[in-house]
């Protein structure tokens, strides 16, 4: 079974674009969250879908959006890039929200913001 | 709102010795989960181990166990037999009960493995 992808895997924007990150979990998992990964501030959340339905939202800006489509996958928008959304952006996907299945993480996108 | 903090930013151990790392949370919720996740150099987060807060027994996973202490909010993982491989970063994490897979992280223990 195949694990969960993230593309692409390196990045590179300039400040004020921006940029669109993809998650595709394993097959039949149906949860997605979403973090942020820095030096400074550690792992922190960003938002958790579930059913195409946001369930859950981390203290972030509202540059920083996602969905999650009927197959699953999902995608995080971040607009008008800052250098500090320079990060291991980390995807993670389980069979159900809030249940004591496992959740799998993805390899990460590295975004570096110039 | 729920925290976890880890005390050690790094610590070190020598091959097929013990090591523990330390981890400390705060919750107002009596039902919770607790996690040690371990990420290599490779930076993919892979689960060590899982606790539920409502069974007192202390899991276990091969050579990785946890001392989970619920009125003291402490939940520690011991590396048994440590191995070159056991290298990485450590992070516990806090879940709540419920409908959400919303992690809350600590900020980390970097462990090296000497031969």
């Amino acid at each position: 079974k195949a694990g969960v992808t993230q593309t692409p895997r390196y990045l590179i924007k300039t400040r004020g674009q921006q940029v669109t990150l993809s998650c595709s979990p394993i097959s039949g998992h149906r949860s997605v969250s979403w973090y942020q990964q820095t030096p400074g501030q550690g792992l922190q959340f960003l938002f958790e879908y579930f059913s195409e339905t946001q369930r859950n939202k981390g203290n972030f800006p509202g540059r920083f959006s996602g969905r999650q489509f009927s197959n699953s996958r999902s995608e995080m928008n971040v607009s008008t890039l800052e250098l500090g959304d320079s990060a291991l952006y980390l995807c993670a996907s389980s069979l159900v929200a809030g249940s004591t299945y496992e959740q799998y993480f993805g390899p990460g996108t590295r975004l570096t913001v110039t | 709102a729920q925290t976890v903090t880890q005390s050690q930013p790094e610590m070190s151990v020598q091959e097929a010795e013990t090591v523990t790392l330390s981890c400390t949370y705060d919750t107002s919720e009596s039902d919770y989960y607790l996690f040690w996740y371990k990420q290599p150099p490779s930076r993919q987060m892979i689960l060590v181990i899982r606790q539920e807060a409502y069974k007192q027994q202390n899991a276990t996973e091969n050579r990785f166990s946890v001392n989970f202490q619920k009125a003291a909010k402490s939940f520690s993982l011991k590396i048994s037999d440590s191995q070159l491989g056991d290298a990485a970063m450590y992070f516990c994490a806090y879940r709540s009960a419920g409908n959400t897979d919303k992690l809350i992280f600590g900020t980390g223990t970097r462990l090296q493995v000497f031969p």
